[in-house]
């Protein structure tokens, strides 16, 4: 079974700028979630979705966005990137239920300048 | 706020040794626990899972359970240099629409030494 998969694995971008993140989850999982992964903070929640619906929030401003497709593939957008949006960028896919650990793409490292 | 807290480290132990790791909760109502293994530039990865009090073996490693103390633990029999990584702790708590959320700990860095 194909693990998940995020692309593109490095980004440099400048202030200001936006940025789409890809994750295509392991087949037949039907929940997406994103983490920002940072040495400071650690492992924090962006969002999950689950059946193209957004099913949780994390603290993160509006800038952080995302969205899935009906093959449950999932995109993340960061807009006006800021210094300290620098991290690496962690997508993870589970069945969805109580019990379901997280599978974890190979994550995409995001360096602003 | 629904807090894991986990000892930085490093811990450091001999190799053939016992690694003991350690994770609090504040969630009383956190129902499954998860311990992964992150190495240096890689992305997380699922080593152990336990949803009921008390122990649960998977070869080398043991993780416990105590939901009245709040406490979940990794033990690792005979540490490999191959060991050395960070350990995050995870736990899964009620969210919305009869969801479930992992909050992470910030990890424990573990180095077994030849």
């Amino acid at each position: 079974k194909a693990g998940v998969t995020q692309t593109p694995r490095y980004l440099i971008k400048t202030r200001g700028q936006q940025v789409t993140l890809s994750c295509s989850p392991i087949s037949g999982h039907r929940s997406v979630s994103w983490y920002q992964q940072t040495p400071g903070q650690g492992l924090q929640f962006l969002f999950e979705y689950f059946s193209e619906t957004q099913r949780n929030k994390g603290n993160f401003p509006g800038r952080f966005s995302g969205r899935q497709f009906s093959n449950s593939r999932s995109e993340m957008n960061v807009s006006t990137l800021e210094l300290g949006d620098s991290a690496l960028y962690l997508c993870a896919s589970a069945s969805g239920g109580q019990n379901s650990p997280l599978h974890f793409g190979n994550g995409t490292r995001l360096t602003v300048t | 706020q629904k807090e894991v807290e986990q000892n930085s480290g490093p811990l450091s132990v001999p190799e053939g040794a016992i690694a003991s790791l350690n994770c609090t909760y504040s969630d009383r109502g956190s129902q499954s626990f998860f311990w992964y293994r992150q190495y240096s530039g890689k992305s997380p990865e699922l080593i152990m899972s336990i949803y009921s009090n008390g122990d649960k073996e998977d070869g080398r490693f043991t993780a416990q359970l105590n939901k009245a103390s709040q406490y979940v633990s990794l033990l690792i029999r005979d540490s490999q240099p191959s060991d050395s990584a960070t350990y995050l702790c995870a736990v899964n708590s009620p969210a919305s629409g009869g969801s479930y959320i992992p909050t992470f700990g910030r990890g424990t860095s573990l180095i077994v030494h030849p």
